[in-house]
């Protein structure tokens, strides 16, 4: 069955600090995994897909099939990276995305 | 961007009563959208799958009659959620894709349902 587990509800960190948002994944065939971002007030919107490898905002993802995983990470956190993220995973099949259950970042000052 | 418009944004409505909600593709064509379900402090739960001029996918275990799911034309998906129960309050929030090979969803701003 397809799943998406992000195990931390809540991270909080310190500005400056590293941050890694973990997520892990069951899948049977090759996903497609993404980030989305939901900043306070606002609407979900794609931060990232593992695909295009590229960095968007400072934050990087690597695809990890051994270990199943798809970890979110940022060397240096920054007060306005506050927001909840949420680990994704499309079907290639078909086209339906599921969502992780995300997780709340805090970036303190 | 693309941009995905929902209305009403949020909506009370008495138990019994059927309440329709609107996901709008404002810029580009949707061949595709998609209704989800929020719950409190949880994940988005999706319910439906609709493409334009079928019948919608639902999901293991979204009743069907209940919330009815038409996507008549390439820039409009109506969710109606029939005969409103308290426990059908929650968070409903639309995406599109523009096509089958589009990876990225845009999505709405969300409508909130209270069923007093």
């Amino acid at each position: 069955a397809q799943r998406v587990t992000q195990p931390e509800k809540l991270l909080s960190v310190f500005k400056g600090a590293p941050v890694e948002l973990k997520c892990n994944y069951s899948y049977s065939g090759s996903p497609e995994l993404f980030w989305y971002v939901q900043y306070s007030r606002q609407r979900l919107q794609l931060l990232l897909r593992h695909i295009s490898r590229e960095s968007i905002k400072g934050f990087t993802a690597d695809l990890n099939k051994g270990e199943t995983s798809f970890h979110l990470k940022k060397p240096f956190a920054q007060e306005e990276d506050s927001a909840m993220y949420y680990c994704a995973l499309r079907d290639t099949g078909g086209f339906k995305t599921i969502f992780g259950a995300g997780t709340r970042l805090f970036v303190k000052a | 961007g693309a941009v995905v418009s929902q209305h009403p944004s949020r909506v009370i409505c008495k138990s019994g009563t059927s309440v329709k909600i609107e996901c709008r593709s404002l810029d580009f064509q949707a061949t595709t959208m998609f209704w989800y379900r929020q719950f409190p402090k949880k994940s988005l739960m999706l319910m439906a799958t609709s493409n334009e001029g079928s019948k919608a996918t639902y999901e293991q275990g979204v009743e069907k009659d209940k919330f009815l799911i038409n996507h008549a034309s390439l820039t409009l998906s109506t969710l109606t959620v029939t005969s409103a129960h308290p426990e059908d309050s929650s968070f409903y929030i639309c995406s599109a894709t523009s096509g089958r090979y589009s990876y990225e969803q845009y999505f709405g701003p969300g409508t909130r349902l209270t069923v007093t």
